[in-house]
């Protein structure tokens, strides 16, 4: 199974900061990973899949990058909307699908 | 676009059906998978199957436990759960890979997601 492990478990900033989101992998993903976007009491929101294409209607403040078995998410200026829990999740090695434990972005 | 139905209270060792129905694009063309979180915690994978239900997957967790299955007829995934713990309880999603015809399991669309509670 590969595991994915996401740092920090918890970021905090204020609006306007640029956040970096990392994720890493037991073992190489290739290029096969997403990130998804979750707020309280909702279903999660694909942001990136094929770790640097931004998903159908998201800002450009979000971009990817990374191959193998380091990515990085990373959001240029938090506007109030993006404070929310952030998980990044492989589809090379599977079964199992496997997601990160995810990051929780907070207002400081 | 997708509408989940059946969550609720069981007691452990009981089954219950999860019901997943698309809308507003051609569900037959789609993989599908399950995907649950429990309370507080993060999310995890649970199954998947192919177009035409010839393939599915399960985690380790529930495999010999749930069926996944679907009725193209009906734009309709499900879930059948048995024999549930409770560590089974969660919020159970239904989701739609970005891609159709394949299992490229990457996922654009989600359910409401459906709480699915095992307590005696």
């Amino acid at each position: 199974e590969t595991v994915l492990t996401q740092s920090p478990a918890t970021l905090s900033l204020s609006p306007g900061e640029g956040a970096t989101l990392s994720c890493r992998a037991s073992q190489s993903v290739r290029n096969y990973l997403a990130w998804y976007q979750q707020k309280p009491g909702q279903a999660p929101r694909l942001l990136i899949y094929d770790a640097s294409n931004r998903a159908t209607g998201i800002p450009p403040r979000f971009s990817g990058s990374g191959f193998g078995t380091d990515f990085t998410l990373t959001i240029s200026s938090l506007e109030p909307e993006d404070f929310a829990v952030y998980y990044c999740q492989q589809r090379y090695n599977w079964p199992p699908l496997t997601f990160g434990g995810g990051t929780r972005v907070e207002i400081k | 676009q997708l509408l989940q139905s059946g969550g609720g209270l069981v007691q452990p060792g009981g089954s219950l059906r999860l019901s997943c129905v698309g809308s507003g694009f051609t569900f037959n063309n789609y993989a599908m998978a399950w995907v649950r979180q429990a309370p507080g915690e993060g999310l995890g994978w649970v199954s998947s199957i192919t177009v035409s239900a010839d393939n599915t997957w399960y985690s380790d967790s529930v495999k010999g436990r749930f069926a996944i299955s679907r009725d193209n007829s009906k734009s309709t995934l499900y879930l059948q759960m048995s024999s549930l713990r409770a560590e089974d309880t969660a919020v159970y999603y239904c989701a739609r890979p970005v891609n159709p015809g394949g299992t490229d399991m990457v996922f654009d669309y989600w359910g409401q997601g459906a709480l699915v509670t095992v307590s005696s």
